[in-house]
């Protein structure tokens, strides 16, 4: 089967560093993708690994270790707007390429 | 600019009703995915599609079918709507293939079943 495990709540002030961790335990794995939503909204594209290591986007970075089944999201230079759930989810190959999500870490930022 | 449209926004159903959920995308993408999202159990993969006319069950299937007749249209079906199926529902759609590419999705249909 596939699940994902993530924190369910994370809170810091603007300015710090947060990083959300997920581990995970798929069939199939194929990858590691982090998605973003704010209330009221549709979940958004944030990053992807598919190999171990570190990617980087601006404020965001995303890590992935496939021996550990194990990645998570950096939030760098908090701010107020970055309030918001994320959700690791993996990509599972049978018969073309499903997205499973994890249950969501809602980050809470203070000023 | 990407478009995944949902049909409805907020919909109320009675108990026992069919209710159709409809799903459009107008970027050629092979995959399209129903997700409902409730509190605290993130988004969970109702049924996905890699094709048209091709469908496979995901997480929790029981009491919803699908269509894929069009490949930019997917539809959600609640064959005898329950209250337990009250939830946001969320589509989604993404490029087919062995490499991954990113999930656009709907903003969703809030669906209530009284």
């Amino acid at each position: 089967g596939q699940s994902l495990e993530q924190p369910s709540e994370v809170t810091a002030v603007e300015g710090a560093i947060v990083q959300i961790n997920c581990t995970y335990q798929t069939s199939g794995f194929y990858g590691l993708s982090w998605y973003q939503q704010h209330d009221g909204g549709a979940p958004t594209f944030l990053s992807y690994n598919a190999l171990d290591g570190l990617e980087e986007t601006g404020r965001f970075s995303s890590f992935l270790s496939r021996s550990d089944s194990y990645g998570y999201l950096l939030l760098q230079e908090l701010q107020m707007k970055d309030s918001a759930s994320y959700f690791c989810a993996s990509s599972w190959r049978q018969a073309g390429t499903a997205l499973i999500f994890g249950k969501g870490t809602t980050l809470s930022v203070s000023s | 600019d990407v478009k995944v449209t949902q049909s409805s926004r907020y919909l109320v159903k009675r108990t026992g009703e069919k209710v159709f959920l409809e799903c459009v995308q107008d970027m050629d993408h092979e995959n399209m995915f129903w997700y409902r999202q409730d509190p605290g159990l993130g988004l969970r993969l109702i049924y996905f599609s890699y094709d048209v006319k091709m469908k496979e069950k995901g997480d929790i299937p029981e009491g919803y079918s699908v269509s894929r007749e069009k490949k930019e249209r997917f539809s959600l079906i609640l064959e005898s709507a329950s209250t337990n199926q009250t939830s946001m529902y969320l589509c989604a759609s993404s490029l087919g293939g062995q490499r991954h590419t990113e999930a656009f999705f709907g903003q969703g249909t809030r669906l209530t079943v009284v």
